[in-house]
């Protein structure tokens, strides 16, 4: 079964600063590695979708990355803006219509 | 134009009751799913459904039933609910399946008294 983790749980920086959220997971088999947002109060909004064959994906100001032999995965957040405030989720697609959640990470970017 | 949209968003019952959450996607996906977000905000999968196939999460009661009217619409029956029932329900879509990117609804608020 695939298990996700999120290091750090909660994340603060000054405004314009870059930062790397991290990804961590079990089962190296995935099909792939979605990254996501989560507003207070709000459902996910879909960030970058990288599939097992890719390593990276890159979207505006944010850059994915996956690492299939470490079980890794980060997110890089570069010039980051009081806007970039929210939850950031990664999840593991799995077979059979799976998507392994971690806990999330709680960035808070500071005016 | 809202992609994946659910009613209610907030629903407070007695346990016991029976009740439902409705999800509807206007993207043309095949695939639609609902999520179980706890109080501690992790975020479990308890089904999917593609072209009549459900596949369901061992871990999820039997007292929760999916129901597809329809490719767009991915219904969530709930009976006899009980308190640890409360969290939010989120509805998703996707294309195909869990190799594509899915579009999450805005989610239904359960609190069961």
């Amino acid at each position: 079964k695939q298990e996700v983790t999120q290091i750090p749980a909660a994340l603060s920086v000054p405004e314009g600063e870059n930062l790397v959220l991290n990804c961590s997971f079990t089962d190296s088999a995935i099909y792939n590695l979605q990254w996501f947002r989560q507003d207070p109060g709000k459902g996910l909004t879909s960030l970058l979708l990288i599939q097992s064959s890719q390593r990276e994906q890159t979207s505006g100001r944010l850059n994915a990355s996956l690492d299939k032999s470490s079980g890794r995965s980060t997110l890089y957040i570069a010039a980051s803006q009081p806007g970039d405030s929210a939850t950031y989720l990664c999840a593991g697609g799995s077979g059979a219509n799976n998507l392994f959640f971690g806990t999330g990470t709680r960035l808070t970017v500071i005016p | 134009d809202t992609a994946v949209s659910q009613t209610p968003k907030y629903l407070v019952t007695q346990m016991g009751n029976d009740k439902s959450i409705k999800c509807e996607q206007n993207l043309g996906h095949d695939t639609m799913y609902w999520y179980k977000q706890d109080s501690k905000k992790f975020l479990k999968i308890m089904f999917s459904y593609n072209n009549k196939e459900l596949i369901i999460n061992e871990t999820v009661p039997n007292r929760f039933s999916p129901k597809s009217p329809d490719k767009a619409h991915l219904n969530l029956h709930i009976n006899s609910l009980e308190l640890g029932d409360s969290a939010v329900y989120f509805c998703a879509s996707s294309p195909s399946g869990s190799t594509d990117t899915q579009y999450f609804g805005p989610g239904t608020r359960l609190t069961v008294l």
